[in-house]
């Protein structure tokens, strides 16, 4: 089982709909999480942290479920500029270890 | 203030020649990470340096690849004898310090090893 784990996708969404992504992670130890998105041919950049009582940052929503192991994050009213990949982050679980997953890939269209 | 930058940003090399690549961290961040992307693939993690020491170089594919880090700033990359699966985009962040911190990312470096 891989250390955290995403749905490849892609997803396929118009402008205007709601779309959430889970991603699971196994080491119950770890600590942070984050959700970063990673356009094409560019370096990633940090979307929110997702902290323990949830969190919203405009019509981005993250999630942390603890006893079942995975972060969430829910776009609301799409928009094309939303297109991009999604990569989840998990940091901690004894000493540094920062995994990245391997990214949920978003499409918005038209 | 000014991010991370690296340098340079793309690079065309022969096969079997070292190449390096130079990663200038945003101030004041204590540790600093190197990863690797080949396309269309995740990241690939290859070393983390806390301050000037490396704790971690587990993601260090061979003994061809080696890091430094001087001063607790720049760092560079090595890549000696360079092989064409070494082509890929090299990822430079910095954070904090290593463990929870949020992770900040360089534009990349380009390697590609004809």
């Amino acid at each position: 089982r891989k250390e955290v784990e995403q749905d490849p996708g892609p997803f396929n969404v118009p402008e205007g709909a709601t779309v959430a992504f889970n991603c699971t992670y196994s080491n119950s130890a770890s600590q942070s999480f984050f959700w970063y998105r990673q356009d094409c041919r560019k370096e990633p950049k940090l979307l929110m942290s997702v902290y323990s009582s949830g969190n919203e940052d405009g019509r981005f929503t993250a999630q942390l479920n603890r006893a079942s192991q995975y972060i969430s994050l829910l776009i609301r009213d799409s928009k094309l500029s939303d297109s991009a990949t999604y990569l989840c982050v998990v940091n901690g679980g004894g000493g540094f270890k920062t995994i990245f997953g391997a990214g949920t890939r978003l499409f918005v269209k038209a | 203030g000014a991010g991370v930058s690296q340098s340079p940003s793309n690079k065309v090399t022969e096969k079997g020649k070292d190449v390096e690549l130079r990663c200038d961290p945003i101030s004041g961040h204590t540790a600093l990470y190197w990863y690797r992307q080949s396309l269309g693939q995740g990241l690939e993690f290859l070393i983390y340096f806390q301050g000037n020491s490396a704790p971690d170089k587990s993601g260090l594919p061979s003994d061809r690849f080696s890091a430094e880090r001087t001063g607790g700033s720049v760092s560079t990359l090595t890549i000696q004898r360079t092989q064409q699966e070494d082509s890929a985009v090299y990822l430079c962040a910095s954070s904090l310090a290593s463990g929870s911190y949020e992770q900040y990312f360089g534009p990349g470096t380009r390697l590609t090893v004809t």
